[in-house]
């Protein structure tokens, strides 16, 4: 695609409830970033992927958090038992690697009523 | 580990005036550092990168930044904003040797007035 996807673009769920939330890089990004950003804050990192294993989880928060990219191209975040706390907009970027430019995705805004 | 300072979380300026958006990094290592934009309504884009080599950095849009190592920083400065310009603004580290994690400041609100 001409850029990195995010699906879907809202999820709205119950305290205590499961979701999964997509993301389609450029295609041959084999690095592909996680991000989370509250209201008024920069995107925190939550995970980085090289290929298809996580080269870096030190973002995730806790064990709620996982995040998978199997075939190194699209890569789910997962969160488990979602908390009040877990609402943002969590941002996927993308790039060649090295210190080329990530490109990002437009996010998912997550809200846990 | 790195962090991001941005000391302005809001500057209104008027179309036509120069600007200044403060940044200061701290990190225990060497650094790249970077300036991202939030436009409203879409995704955050790459303006400038330092890497190494010359510590004045010219990016997309007429944005230019220049690298202190010993004032760890890295200001973002343009000499004559158009409205257009009205973004949010984010500084962001990466600490050269380890991680490919880049390190986010809480972003800068541009806004340009006529």
């Amino acid at each position: 695609g001409a850029g990195v996807s995010q699906t879907p673009s809202n999820k709205v769920t119950e305290k205590g409830k499961y979701v999964e939330l997509r993301c389609d890089p450029i295609s041959g990004h084999t690095a592909l970033y996680w991000y989370r950003q509250s209201l008024g804050q920069g995107p925190e990192f939550l995970i980085y992927f090289q290929g298809t294993g996580a080269a870096d989880d030190s973002g995730l928060p806790n064990d709620r958090f996982f995040a998978v990219r199997p075939e190194g191209s699209v890569s789910t975040l997962k969160i488990q038992r979602t908390e009040r706390g877990d609402s943002a907009v969590y941002l996927c970027a993308s790039s060649l690697g090295g210190n080329e430019k990530l490109f990002f995705g437009s996010g998912t805004q997550l809200s846990v009523l | 580990a790195q962090s991001v300072t941005q000391l302005d979380s809001q500057v209104p300026v008027f179309e036509e005036a120069p600007v200044e958006l403060r940044c200061n990094y701290s990190s225990s290592v060497s650094v790249y550092l970077f300036w991202y934009v939030q436009y409203p309504n879409q995704g955050l884009q790459l303006l400038l990168k330092y890497l190494s080599g010359s510590t004045l950095v010219k990016g997309i849009n007429g944005f230019e930044a220049e690298f202190n190592k010993s004032q760890t920083s890295f200001h973002l400065r343009k000499p004559s904003v158009h409205i257009s310009d009205t973004a949010e603004y984010f500084c962001a580290v990466k600490g050269q040797g380890g991680s490919e994690k880049l390190v986010f400041g809480k972003g800068t609100k541009l806004t340009v007035n006529p």
